[in-house]
């Protein structure tokens, strides 16, 4: 399975700033999916990257908010952009394994927004 | 449009009971089932998968889940619950690449 390396682990923003959160993956995965989770909720996908073409959002998510970069097959970087409370949550990525047909998931980049 | 339902919020069981966690979903093609456990403050460790063959798959730290595709169902199994077990547990559905759905989550207290 992959391996990704996601950073910052954590970060404490000031409200009207921007938080670009990264994903690094050991090898080339053709989509990958970022996740958001809101305080004691579950999962819910914010959109999927694909390299080459501008990402696909989920309802009630919207690009210049969440700006993404997937400049090659191995790197991603989602943007928080004009940051709020309520944007306080844990980010992920995801991408999917070809090989077993499982999802590996970055250790999640917990937000607090003040 | 595929969903993931998990009927029960909460759960508390004894250590040492048995545990059912319910999953019931909709996925218009055939599905690949996952189950995760997420401990308080840590990151997300799959328990196992399902996308073909025994219905009946067997997972880590004793765990297994039944594919019932009548039911559109696949609930998780211990036959016997640690204190280590408390957590929360999300079902998930996709297919083969594509993105994940999650269940809402069942947060399961385990009782000494």
């Amino acid at each position: 399975s992959a391996v990704i390396s996601q950073k910052p682990s954590r970060d404490i923003c000031q409200r009207g700033t921007s938080l670009t959160i990264q994903c690094q993956v050991d090898s080339q995965v053709t989509m990958m999916f970022w996740y958001r989770q809101q305080p004691g909720q579950s999962l819910t996908l914010i959109a999927t990257a694909n390299q080459g073409s501008e990402a696909t959002y989920e309802s009630g998510f919207v690009i210049d908010k969440f700006p993404i970069s997937r400049p090659n097959l191995t790197f991603s970087t989602l943007t928080v952009s004009n940051m709020s409370p309520e944007d306080s949550s844990i980010y992920l990525c995801s991408v999917a394994n070809s090989r077993d047909y499982g999802y590996t998931f970055g250790s999640g980049t917990r937000l607090t927004v003040v | 449009a595929q969903s993931v339902t998990q009927p029960d919020i909460h759960i508390t069981v004894s250590e040492g009971a048995s545990l059912e966690l319910r999953c019931n979903y909709s996925y218009g093609a055939t599905p690949y089932l996952f189950w995760y456990v997420q401990s308080p403050g840590q990151g997300l460790q799959l328990l196992l998968k399902y996308f073909s063959g025994d219905t009946l798959v067997q997972g880590i730290k004793g765990f297994e889940a039944e594919f019932k595709r009548s039911q559109s169902s696949f609930n998780l199994r211990k036959p016997s619950v640690h204190w280590s077990d408390a957590a929360e547990y999300f079902c998930a559905v996709g297919n083969a690449g594509n993105m994940l759905t999650f269940g809402g989550g069942t947060r399961l207290m385990v009782k000494p």
